[in-house]
């Protein structure tokens, strides 16, 4: 089946430093990503979409400058935490889209990563 | 504005119960509607997913229930074990398009 791999699994960085959390499509191609945030017993709140070789949307409210979002190739999209301040601690889910396959199996989910800025 | 709709918040239930959780919808443009299991410190992993011309769905001991005309859905773990404690998200999707998560339940299987 299809494999999203994201890296790191876990990163404790400075306040003021920033983070990059990378997340790679393993056997397929992924022509949209997504990247979600979680807090601590909350449901996975979107973002951004970003597609291969264009600037990603981000969703109301989240700060692009803030939080970089490259997705350079079909195979690998990057989030990079700029100036990161304890209130950045959460934990990030990526997750990509096969658009070979339909419905909820087009999508797959990373294993996410915990950020804590201290 | 919270397309999905999910009840209950948290759940315990006994080893060997039924644990039932709830989802409601507006969109009926959607068309896909998969349910996801999380455990601490993971992501997301499906676990089941039906689709809208179809009232009912097992694999094993889960179960999903459809209801089209309520614009309902639901999560049954049959025989529920300890191992099954985890939070569980409803979903639904337009294809193509994004997800849209319910707020999730926490399921707490004592045993």
């Amino acid at each position: 089946g299809a494999v999203v791999s994201q890296h790191p699994s876990r990163v404790i960085c400075k306040s003021g430093t920033s983070v990059k959390i990378e997340c790679r499509s393993l056997d397929f191609q992924a022509t949209t990503m997504f990247w979600y945030r979680q807090f601590p017993k909350q449901s996975l709140m979107l973002m951004a979409t970003s597609n291969e070789g264009s600037k990603a949307t981000y969703e109301q409210g989240v700060e692009k400058d803030k939080f970089l979002i490259n997705h350079a190739s079909l195979t690998l999209s990057t989030l990079t935490v700029t100036s990161a301040h304890p209130e950045d601690s959460s934990f990030y889910i990526c997750s990509a889209r096969d658009p070979n396959r339909r419905g909820h199996y087009g999508y797959t989910f990373g294993s996410g990563t915990r950020l804590t800025v201290v | 504005q919270q397309q999905v709709k999910q009840s209950p918040q948290s759940l315990i239930v006994q080893k060997g119960g039924i644990s039932i959780i709830n989802c409601a919808y507006e969109n009926t443009a959607f068309d896909y509607f998969p349910w996801y299991q999380q455990f601490p410190g993971k992501g997301p992993a499906l676990l089941i997913a039906i689709r809208p011309d179809v009232s009912e769905k097992k694999e094993g001991r889960f179960t999903i229930s459809f209801n089209k005309s309520a614009k309902q859905f639901s999560l049954h773990i049959m025989d529920s074990q300890p191992g099954d404690s985890a939070t569980y998200f409803c979903a639904a999707i337009i294809t193509g398009n994004q997800f849209y998560f319910g707020t999730g339940t926490s399921l707490t299987v004592i045993p």
